[in-house]
């Protein structure tokens, strides 16, 4: 099966820094991916890791380790704009060869001045 | 980046009709196309995997005589939700792989249709 879980909420100060975790467990891997979506709207592209260790872009970065099924989110210089969802998925190996995704809960992270 | 265009972004019918929602890739091409519906302050769940030329596989609680999905041509996958229901009322999201892509794996996601059933 899979499973993948992250902090329901979060809450940081802007200009701060803030780091939202993400744990998995499932059927094969093949790329784990991290998406930002504001409501009511379809989620964008952030990040992606296959191979273990960071990855930079910008103000974020993400971070991978599939020895423990563990990834983080990092984002820096917090801006209001920032508050949103972020999703953690991960494509796994599901029946017939398909290479869908499966989605985190999401992390709602309110930006506060 | 690739550009995926779905449509309506926004639909109410009422209880027991059908609407189509639309799903294109505008400059690729794309074999599979993928379905999910969110629900308010919920994250994303797979419905079904649209196969162009083939039948769509459907995730296992999802009624596939409902959720009709047809997978016309290379670049169109199209969701009929049937007589629908007030439960029914989600937020529906189409994405596509750009197979083209080297190195990323990534999808790509229309705007999303928010279906409101009264």
């Amino acid at each position: 099966g899979q499973n993948i879980d992250q902090p329901t909420e979060m809450t940081a100060t802007e200009g701060a820094i803030v780091q939202i975790n993400c744990t998995y467990q499932t059927s094969g891997f093949n790329g784990l991916f991290w998406y930002q979506q504001h409501a009511g709207e379809a989620p964008t592209f952030l990040s992606y890791n296959v191979l273990d260790g960071l990855e930079e872009k910008g103000r974020f970065s993400s971070f991978l380790s599939r020895s423990k099924g563990y990834s983080y989110l990092l984002l820096k210089e917090l801006q209001m704009k920032d508050s949103a969802s972020y999703l953690c998925a991960v494509m796994g190996d599901m029946d017939m060869g398909r290479r869908a995704l499966t989605f985190g809960s999401g992390t709602r992270l309110q930006v506060q001045p | 980046g690739a550009v995926v265009s779905q449509h309506p972004s926004r639909v109410i019918c009422k209880s027991g009709t059908s609407v189509k929602i639309e799903c294109r890739s505008l400059d690729f091409q794309a074999t599979t196309m993928f379905w999910y519906r969110q629900f308010p302050k919920q994250s994303l769940m797979l419905m079904a995997t649209s196969n162009e030329g083939s039948k769509a596989t459907y995730e296992q609680g999802v009624e596939k005589d409902k959720f009709l999905i047809n997978h016309a041509s290379l670049t169109l996958s199209t969701l009929t939700v049937t007589s629908a229901h007030p439960e029914d009322s989600s937020f529906y999201i189409c994405s596509a792989r750009d197979y083209r892509w080297q190195g990323i794996d990534e999808a790509f996601f229309g705007q999303g249709t928010r279906l409101t059933v009264v």
